[in-house]
């Protein structure tokens, strides 16, 4: 069945990008039912989307993290990645992938394990 | 501040029938359906309930999902141990975005 599984750095220096890659297996990343997206999950705090990519490239942000997103996607590896830039310690966070369904509806139905980014000098 | 409002707890003994709710706004459950997620601790969050009432493959129907308006509901009856998690709503808002619950702790006494 399809699973996701994020991977990355696990520790990020203040002011530096954060950058991480969801690889998608036992699917197609390029399926037109589909977005693909990034929620964090501060610890003991709630989760909070970041945004979501299309496999032709078109991308939804979070208002209050777009000037420092970028999500794109290789359907060639069946990937996409995540980058976020001029990080703080509010950037420390579980990230997860997770598939987006868009079509008849909305929601977002495989997620990844998470994968846990610290940031600190 | 979440988008959506969610109570941060809720609890019931087994056996019981619990509900948690979740207000948003015109933008968002007003005019989308609501999806419910359930994170057990140290795991990612799991699909519960989409398009306000259905349920994945798999989920049991102790779980049942409702929407009235701006608001929705997650109704656990028969509650178990296992249920025992945290659980967030979610909706599409018109901005465009997606918009979460700030999560609400069941506690099973």
């Amino acid at each position: 069945q399809l699973q996701l599984q994020e991977s990355g750095p696990g520790l990020v220096k203040p002011s530096e990008t954060l950058s991480l890659t969801c690889t998608v297996s036992g699917g197609s990343i390029s399926s037109s039912s589909y977005y693909w997206g990034w929620i964090r999950q501060p610890p003991g705090k709630g989760l909070e989307w970041i945004g979501s990519i299309y496999y032709s490239g078109s991308t939804y942000y979070n208002p209050s993290l777009k000037s420092r997103v970028t999500i794109s996607v290789d359907t060639s590896k069946n990937q996409f990645s995540l980058k976020l830039s001029s990080v703080t310690a509010a950037d420390t966070a579980v990230y997860y992938c997770a598939r987006h369904v868009v079509e008849f509806d909305y929601y977002m139905d495989v997620w990844g394990k998470g994968t846990t980014v610290t940031v600190s000098s | 501040q979440s988008v959506l409002t969610q109570p941060p707890s809720a609890s019931g003994t087994p056996g019981q029938r619990v509900t948690i709710s979740c207000s948003g706004s015109s933008s968002n459950i007003g005019s989308n359906t609501v999806n419910w997620y359930q994170q057990l601790p140290g795991t990612a969050p799991k699909l519960l309930i989409y398009s306000n009432n259905q349920r994945p493959s798999g989920v049991p129907d102790r779980f049942s999902g409702s929407k009235s308006g701006t608001s929705a509901s997650l109704a656990i009856s028969g509650l178990q141990s296992e249920d025992e998690a945290d659980y967030y709503c979610a909706a599409w808002d018109d901005s465009p975005s997606w918009v979460f619950g700030g999560g609400t702790k069941l506690t099973v006494l």
